[in-house]
């Protein structure tokens, strides 16, 4: 079964404009970590957003934020004010386990992002 | 600057070549992965390190094999039984392997074959 699921392959957006990317996860283990990572065409993956399991507020990095909803599972990344350079393909992954564990990152499948002018 | 050098950026094998795939970084990372990327797919782990002299295969490590002597260089040599190598390859590194310690990655390496 998927431990990260990223449901949409493909999102269009106006620029200027919001745009939520969806990633729930699957675990049962309380200490985890979800990371958000941007991969432009180019290729690099480029680190964005991290949130923590016991994190009592939702991340937030500049125009970047995390709708973190443990009860759901859920850790939806929030673009603000979508630039034309945002178009990229976006990933979801997240760390389970305690520190010292092999604590490896699961990756989801990626959401591309196109932004119109 | 500080980063991660991935080289070259594009590599082709012929059949029954060993290749290696260089990945270099100056962060002072004690940990240090490899990656690989196919089309339609997320990041699968080939093999990862998390000091020097020790690595652990990841999900995919058949046909792969790595060695990490410095702490700066984690190379990957794609061994000509991997019969698939065609794919993206990144390499990453962080401080660590646990907490919120996020990794950081190189530009990636594009493996095809002749």
């Amino acid at each position: 079964a998927q431990k990260i699921t990223q449901t949409q392959p493909g999102m269009f957006v106006q620029e200027k404009e919001a745009v939520t990317l969806d990633c729930t996860y699957d675990t049962s283990d309380p200490s985890y970590g979800l990371f958000w990572y941007k991969q432009p065409s180019s290729g690099e993956m480029i680190f964005l957003i991290y949130q923590g399991s016991y994190d009592q507020q939702n991340a937030t990095e500049g125009r970047y934020s995390l709708n973190f909803q443990k009860a759901r599972k859920s850790a939806n990344l929030v673009i603000s004010a979508s630039q034309l350079g945002d178009s990229a393909m976006y990933f979801c992954a997240m760390r389970e386990g305690k520190a010292g564990n092999n604590r490896k990152l699961i990756w989801g499948l990626g959401t591309s992002l196109a932004v119109n002018p | 600057d500080g980063g991660i050098t991935q080289s070259p950026k594009y590599l082709f094998r012929k059949e029954g070549q060993n290749v290696t795939l260089s990945c270099e970084q100056n962060l002072n990372h004690d940990a240090m992965y490899w990656y690989r990327q196919d089309p339609g797919q997320g990041l699968r782990l080939i093999y990862y390190s998390q000091i020097v002299n020790d690595f652990q295969k990841g999900d995919i490590a058949e046909g792969y094999s790595v060695s990490r002597e410095k702490k700066e260089s984690f190379p990957l040599t794609v061994t000509s039984a991997q019969k698939n190598p065609t794919a993206f390859y990144l390499c990453a590194s962080s401080i660590g392997e646990g907490g919120n310690q996020p990794q950081h990655f190189g530009d990636g390496t594009r493996l095809s074959i002749l």
